[in-house]
This record gives structure tokens, C-alpha cells and sequence, in this order.
């Protein structure tokens, strides 16, 4: 079975700091991705990754950065956490078709 | 990308079989048909996908008509861990872009 992990299930951070979220995939496969899903608005893709060291920007990419140095982890950094982060941040991970993709459990992060 | 249409909600009753039905009218010849489910406080989770022959894992059936016009997710035996938002989503087998949009979906409420 396709595993994905994320590295905490809650996380409660202060306005202004840095925060990562990390990601690992035992598929090995190409492809991952972050979203973050938010009541009302779905699933949001902020950055997805084809390659080691490659990265693209999704659709709500501003405040937000990552960090693929291996190619089972793909890591989220929230470069300065503001209240409007607050959110449930999900990490999936595909073979080579883009559309069949296995999430993690997901974080629910809170700033305050 | 095509538009499905699936109803808001169902119920079924434990151990018999649930069909979920999607209408997706407008798909065209290189769109698969992909199902996922999302059980509350979790991430969303693969089921099955197809594009024009039924396919059977698992976990569930796909059986698309033969005009592709609708497709219907079978679950053999729901239990009640079963009970989830299913989502229909139509694309083109694969993108430079991978983005998942899932659309309101139907909640499928699984009664002892």
C-alpha cells in the first residue's frame, strides 16, 4: 500500500513564525504535491514538485515555499505565519499518472 | 475538463451494495473518469479510475456506460466506515499541472 505521511496531525504556531511541514512518500513515486482545503473553497493546490529539486507553483503559491532535496520528501515552508494560514494542509504523492493521487492524513495547523 | 453532476447525498444500509451514480454528459475521448472519497477530518483517499472499460479493484467497481455519458461507483458490501464525501471528477489522463478539483460530491450515510 501507498503510504504518505505528514509530520504532525495539529500544529499551533505563533503570527510571524516559521513553520514546516514535512512530507514522505515510500512509493517512490515522481510526483507530489501540497494543498491546503479550507470549508467552502475545496482543495487548493499551493505547489507541486515532478523531479528532485524541481518545483512549480500552483494556485495559491504567495507565502508559502518548498523544499524537495530528496525524492520521498517534499517539505512546506510557511516563511512568516499569519492568521489567514490557518488552515487543514494536505500532501499527496502520484505515479506517472498526475490525476491518481494518495494523500497523507493531512495537518491542521492553527496560527494564532 | 467535463462537468459531473452527482446528487448531494444517499444513504445505504450496512452490507448491501452502494451505487453512487455520476453524469458527466460533456466528457470528451482522452477524459478518465476518477473516484475519491474523503471520510470527516481526513485526507482524501484514491478509490478507482477508468476510461472507457469497467474497472474493479479493491476496494469498488466502475462501471461506465458505453456512450461514457455516466459512470456508477459500486461499493459491494458497505460497512460503516464507508461513510465518506465521494467525489466524481472527469480529466484528461494526465497534465503538467496534476490539479485535483473535487466538486461538491455526494455524502454517502452508510446505516446500521
Amino acid at each position: 500500500d501507498v503510504k504518505v505521511t505528514q509530520s504532525s496531525r495539529y500544529l499551533v504556531k505563533r503570527t510571524g513564525e516559521k513553520v514546516f511541514l514535512e512530507c514522505v512518500q515510500d512509493m517512490d513515486h515522481e510526483n507530489m504535491f501540497w494543498y491546503r482545503q479550507d470549508p467552502g473553497l475545496g482543495l487548493r493546490l499551493i505547489y507541486f514538485s515532478y523531479d528532485v529539486k524541481m518545483k512549480e507553483k500552483g494556485d495559491i503559491p504567495e507565502g508559502y515555499s518548498v523544499s524537495r532535496e530528496k525524492k520521498e520528501r517534499f517539505s512546506l515552508i510557511l516563511e512568516s505565519a499569519s492568521t489567514n494560514q490557518t488552515s487543514m494542509y494536505l500532501c499527496a504523492s502520484s505515479p506517472d499518472s498526475t490525476y491518481e493521487q494518495y494523500f497523507g492524513p493531512g495537518t491542521r495547523l492553527t496560527v494564532t | 475538463d467535463a462537468k459531473t453532476t452527482q446528487p448531494t447525498s444517499m444513504d445505504c444500509a450496512e452490507g448491501r451494495a452502494a451505487n453512487l451514480p455520476c453524469n458527466h454528459s460533456t466528457i470528451s475521448g482522452n477524459e478518465y473518469v476518477y473516484w475519491y472519497r474523503q471520510i470527516h477530518s481526513q485526507g482524501p483517499q484514491y478509490i478507482i479510475h477508468g476510461l472507457k472499460n469497467n474497472e474493479t479493484n479493491e476496494m469498488a467497481s466502475l462501471i461506465i456506460t458505453e456512450d461514457r455519458k455516466s459512470s456508477t461507483l459500486i461499493l459491494p458490501h458497505a460497512t460503516l466506515r464507508d461513510t465518506a464525501v465521494y467525489y466524481c471528477i472527469v480529466r484528461v489522463g494526465s497534465s503538467n499541472t496534476g490539479k485535483l478539483i473535487f466538486g461538491q460530491g455526494t455524502t454517502l450515510q452508510v446505516k446500521p
